[in-house]
């Protein structure tokens, strides 16, 4: 399997711009994650889909970012309007079953910069 | 809200060195604790993954032991190499979610 795929890899934009990023799961994976990693928080939880549906996004930042995943095999990220303070390293992770006792497998990050 | 620290920050040891760091969190409702390999660009990897207390995993150089009791986890590394150098994640679960709680990480540079 070619692991958990984002795409861009990295993306500079201007403030005010929608930005979409994306993400492909390990296929067979049933969780799939979005997290932020940010020099001052370090990475964190943003929302997850349990079998497409979501789960918990409590960690969403505001209204500016929504996700969806409308099948198994693709998730969007998407921040409307761009903020500066929304650069940061994306990350999708996907797993399989509850993750107590399984990794979870992480994509290469989308590295996304608003200026 | 659930709060994972990882200590030290950062750290520089010279290779050869043997290093550890420490990754703490609640003591009470534990259900697993992960560690994380980052190199920057690249996919976070998964080192291990513990839920028993008193676990010691090992993996090549690297090991890891888990304190559930006290809330706390620590990495080591034997005889660090350059290419260790990466930032160690830990991240937690608690009884109550069925997500990671990761911590702000240890930030390796091990020098040739």
């Amino acid at each position: 399997d070619a692991g958990v795929i984002q795409s861009p890899r990295h993306e500079v934009t201007e403030m005010g711009q929608e930005v979409t990023l994306r993400c492909k799961p390990i296929s067979g994976h049933d969780y799939l994650f979005w997290y932020r990693q940010t020099m001052m928080r370090g990475l964190e939880l943003l929302i997850y889909f349990n079998n497409n549906v979501p789960i918990d996004d409590s960690g969403m930042p505001e209204d500016r970012f929504s996700a969806k995943m409308p099948n198994a095999s693709f998730s969007t990220l998407k921040i409307q309007p761009s903020e500066p303070r929304d650069s940061a390293v994306y990350f999708c992770a996907s797993s399989l079953g509850v993750i107590s006792g399984n990794t979870i497998y992480f994509g290469e990050g989308s590295w996304l910069t608003v200026v | 809200i659930l709060n994972v620290e990882q200590s030290p920050q950062s750290l520089h040891v010279q290779e050869g060195d043997s290093t550890n760091f420490t990754c703490s969190f609640p003591s009470s409702n534990f259900y697993a604790l992960h560690w994380y390999r980052w190199e920057t660009a690249k996919s976070p990897e998964a080192l291990f993954v513990m839920t028993l207390n008193g676990d010691e995993k090992k993996k090549g150089r690297i090991s890891a032991t888990l304190n559930t009791k006290e809330g706390y986890s620590y990495l080591y590394i034997k005889g660090s190499q350059p290419e260790d150098s990466a930032t160690y994640l830990c991240a937690f679960m608690d009884t109550g979610f069925q997500k990671l709680v990761f911590g702000t990480g240890t930030r390796l540079l091990v020098s040739p």
